[in-house]
């Protein structure tokens, strides 16, 4: 398998510009899970979904963040309009079966907002 | 707060040594996991420890856990210069939906 593929990996847009990431989680994996990474706040879980479904979307800063899963193997997140705090690593995981086992990362996207 | 974080924050030993990254935690939990990032990359899953475990081996790693403490060790033994990397630890709240990922050891193991 090729593991959690993330598209683009890098992303340098322009203040109030629509970001939208990319993710496909591994095959048969029923959890997805978007973080984001900062020097400042560390690893912060934004959403996770089960079977495509939206289960906890709690970490999502703020209205400018969402996130869909229309099928089993694509999510995306998307900022509209994105602001230069929203730079961030951002990554995207997967796990089989239960929340509380291994995650599998992918290489994460890298958002420059200017 | 962080449910679980890392101690010490940075970590600098010369290969061939010993290094010891320890995490606390505030809450019961199911199991506890431990992941390196390479710098660049995304995190991956290195030992996962359930609550009724004290202790287990994967090659040159080894993990405790003591949860009367709420705490947590990695050791990687006869370290090597690849082995430079941050390594977090990350919890579920026993009863609780979201893992935790502490804020990470960095480790430079200088050749």
């Amino acid at each position: 398998d090729a593991g959690v593929i993330q598209s683009p990996r890098h992303e340098v847009t322009e203040m109030g510009q629509e970001v939208t990431l990319r993710c496909k989680p591994i095959s048969g994996h029923d959890y997805l899970f978007w973080y984001r990474q900062t020097m400042m706040r560390g690893l912060e879980l934004l959403i996770y979904f089960n079977n495509n479904v939206p289960i906890d979307d709690s970490g999502m800063p703020e209205d400018r963040f969402s996130a869909k899963m229309p099928n089993a193997s694509f999510s995306t997140l998307k900022i509209q309009p994105s602001e230069p705090r929203d730079s961030a690593v951002y990554f995207c995981a997967s796990s089989l079966r239960a929340r509380q086992e291994t995650q599998y990362f992918g290489p994460g996207t890298r958002l420059l907002v200017l | 707060s962080q449910q679980g974080e890392e101690d010490p924050q940075a970590l600098s030993i010369q290969e061939g040594e010993n290094a010891t990254m320890n995490c606390s935690y505030k809450t019961s939990i199911n199991n506890l996991q431990w992941y390196r990032q390479n710098s660049g990359r995304g995190l991956v899953h290195l030992i996962l420890i359930r609550s009724n475990e004290r202790e287990k081996h994967s090659g040159r790693l080894r993990v405790t856990l003591d949860t009367s403490k709420k705490s947590s060790s990695l050791l990687i033994t006869a370290s090597r210069a690849a082995d430079t990397a941050s390594y977090f630890c990350a919890t579920v709240p026993l009863g609780g939906f979201k893992t935790i990922f502490g804020a990470g050891t960095r480790l430079f193991v200088k050749a």
